[in-house]
């Protein structure tokens, strides 16, 4: 079964640092990868997925994740964090399922921007 | 375009009463899931319905939860009769079927709370 590991639960980081959210799966073949992010009253919205190709993948609100196979990992990056961007992420890997994707999730991280 | 609406946002209900959460996912999307967050655990998928069809159901939790969506178009599930561990937010998402790239569009979640 698959399953994904988000170590940190929360991280606070000051408004300006770069930013590491860890992310490690375990699946047995390739997976899709995504990071979703919920901010405080809204639905989950994602910021990047890595289905396949570079290894390194660009998202919205200026993060990218690096697909790591020897490390089955997929770690969000952000060189310099906005106060905007206190929310939870959720890492999640899909397998296909009758067209979908079906998403098993992380428990979270939980990041605070210190200003 | 609207993106996925769920309805109501919040409900309180007593332990033994009938819950029905509503899901209306962005026109053109076949698929339809379904997911759940207890307090302080990982979001877990419930279902997935292809059109008015059940695809996969091997996430719901227990009899006591029913998932329809007629004529596959809005989706409802109902909780009944409600149990304390079944607060948590419902998310429902939807996505098209086309290829393997697709991806699932997260409405802003229903939080139950029963009491």
């Amino acid at each position: 079964a698959q399953s994904v590991t988000q170590p940190d639960i929360h991280i606070t980081v000051s408004e300006g640092a770069s930013l590491e959210l860890r992310c490690n799966y375990s699946y047995g073949a390739t997976p899709y990868l995504f990071w979703y992010v919920q901010s405080p009253g809204q639905g989950l919205q994602l910021l990047l997925k890595y289905f396949s190709g570079d290894t390194l993948v660009q998202g919205i609100k200026g993060f990218e994740a690096e697909f790591k196979r020897s490390q089955s990992s997929f770690n969000l990056r952000k060189p310099s964090v906005h106060w905007s961007d206190a929310a939870e992420y959720f890492c999640a890997v899909a397998r296909r399922a009758g067209g979908g994707n079906k998403l098993t999730f992380g428990t979270g991280t939980q990041l605070k921007v210190e200003l | 375009e609207a993106g996925v609406t769920q309805f109501p946002s919040h409900s309180v209900i007593e332990k033994g009463q009938t819950v029905t959460l509503r899901c209306d996912p962005i026109s053109g999307h076949d698929n339809l899931y379904w997911y759940r967050r207890v307090m302080g655990k990982e979001i877990k998928f419930l279902l997935h319905f292809v059109k008015e069809s059940k695809q996969d159901e091997s996430g719901m939790p227990n009899n006591r939860f029913l998932a329809e969506r007629t004529g596959g178009t809005y989706s409802t599930l109902k909780v009944q009769p409600a149990e304390l561990e079944d607060s948590g937010v419902y998310f429902c998402a939807s996505s098209q079927v086309r290829g393997k790239n697709t991806e699932a569009f997260f409405g802003q979640g229903t939080r139950l709370t029963v009491v």
